[in-house]
C-alpha cells in the first residue's frame, strides 16, 4: 500500500510569490495535517482536515492556508512568501480525525521549500 | 513556551548497548505520546506510542516508560544498531480531543558506532 505522498520534493521560489504544497493520504484515511519543520527544530503543526472539514489549526499567518477535496488529498497555500517561510513541509495522514491511542500520524517525506 | 522538551541534542552509543533517549513535558493534558524517527530527506516514521493509562509499552527493540507524575517519558533501544543511527523524535497529544494536534520536541539525533 502507498503511503502518504507529497508532491514536489522540493522547490524554489521567490519573497512574494505563491506556492501550492500538495498531499495525498493513506488509502482510507480521512485526516490530514500539515506540519513546518525548520532546521534544528520539531515539526510545527499548521492545519489539520478532517472529512473536508477544518479541524484546527496552528499559531500561523493568514498568509498560510489549506483544503481537503472530497477524496480526501490536500493543498497547502502560502502566499506573499518570506524568507523565513523556507522550510520542510509535512503532509500526515490518520485514520481518525482526533488522537486516540493505537492510531498514530503517518508522515509523507515532505516538501523542501527553499524561498531566495 | 515548549511543551515537549527533549533537553539532549545528540547521543553516541556503541552497537548492542542500550540508547536511552529522554523526553519531558509540561502540559498536564497530555495523554497520549509518541516516538518517531528521522532519517535524513525523509518523513518522521512512527517507532512506538503510549497512553496515559500505561507506564511502559514494549514493542521489539523498543520500550517506552512514561513517569506521569514526574512529566517524562523516555525511549530505550536494546540492542541499538547502526541502522537506528537518525534524529528522534518525542511527541505529545491529548487524545479524543476536537482535533488531533501533535506537539513535538527537538529531536535528539542518535548515532550508533559499530
Amino acid at each position: 500500500d502507498a503511503g502518504v505522498t507529497q508532491s514536489p520534493t522540493h522547490l524554489i521560489k521567490t519573497r512574494g510569490q505563491h506556492v501550492t504544497l500538495r498531499c495525498s493520504p493513506i488509502s482510507g484515511h480521512k485526516s490530514v495535517s500539515w506540519y513546518q519543520q525548520v532546521l534544528g527544530q520539531g515539526p510545527q503543526f499548521i492545519f489539520q482536515y478532517y472529512e473536508k472539514e477544518e479541524r484546527g489549526r496552528g499559531n500561523f499567518p493568514d498568509r498560510f492556508s489549506a483544503r481537503q477535496f472530497p477524496n480526501y488529498s490536500s493543498e497547502l497555500n502560502v502566499n506573499a512568501l518570506l524568507l523565513g517561510d523556507s522550510a520542510l513541509y509535512l503532509c500526515a495522514s490518520s485514520l481518525r480525525g482526533s488522537g486516540v491511542y493505537n492510531s498514530p500520524l503517518h508522515f509523507g517525506n515532505g516538501t523542501r521549500l527553499t524561498v531566495t | 513556551d515548549q511543551q515537549v522538551k527533549q533537553n539532549s541534542p545528540s547521543l553516541s552509543v556503541q552497537e548492542g548497548r542500550i540508547s536511552i533517549l529522554n523526553c519531558d513535558y509540561t502540559n498536564s493534558m497530555f495523554d497520549y505520546f509518541l516516538w518517531y524517527k528521522k532519517y535524513p530527506a525523509e518523513g518522521p516514521t512512527f517507532l512506538i506510542s503510549i497512553s496515559s493509562i500505561k507506564d511502559k509499552n514494549e514493542d521489539g527493540r523498543f520500550t517506552v516508560f512514561l513517569n506521569k507524575s514526574a512529566k517524562h517519558l523516555s525511549l530505550h533501544i536494546v540492542p541499538s544498531q547502526p541502522g537506528d543511527s537518525a534524529v528522534y523524535f518525542c511527541a505529545a497529544s491529548v487524545s479524543g480531543g476536537s482535533n488531533y494536534k501533535l506537539t513535538f520536541g527537538k529531536g535528539t539525533l542518535l548515532t550508533v558506532n559499530p
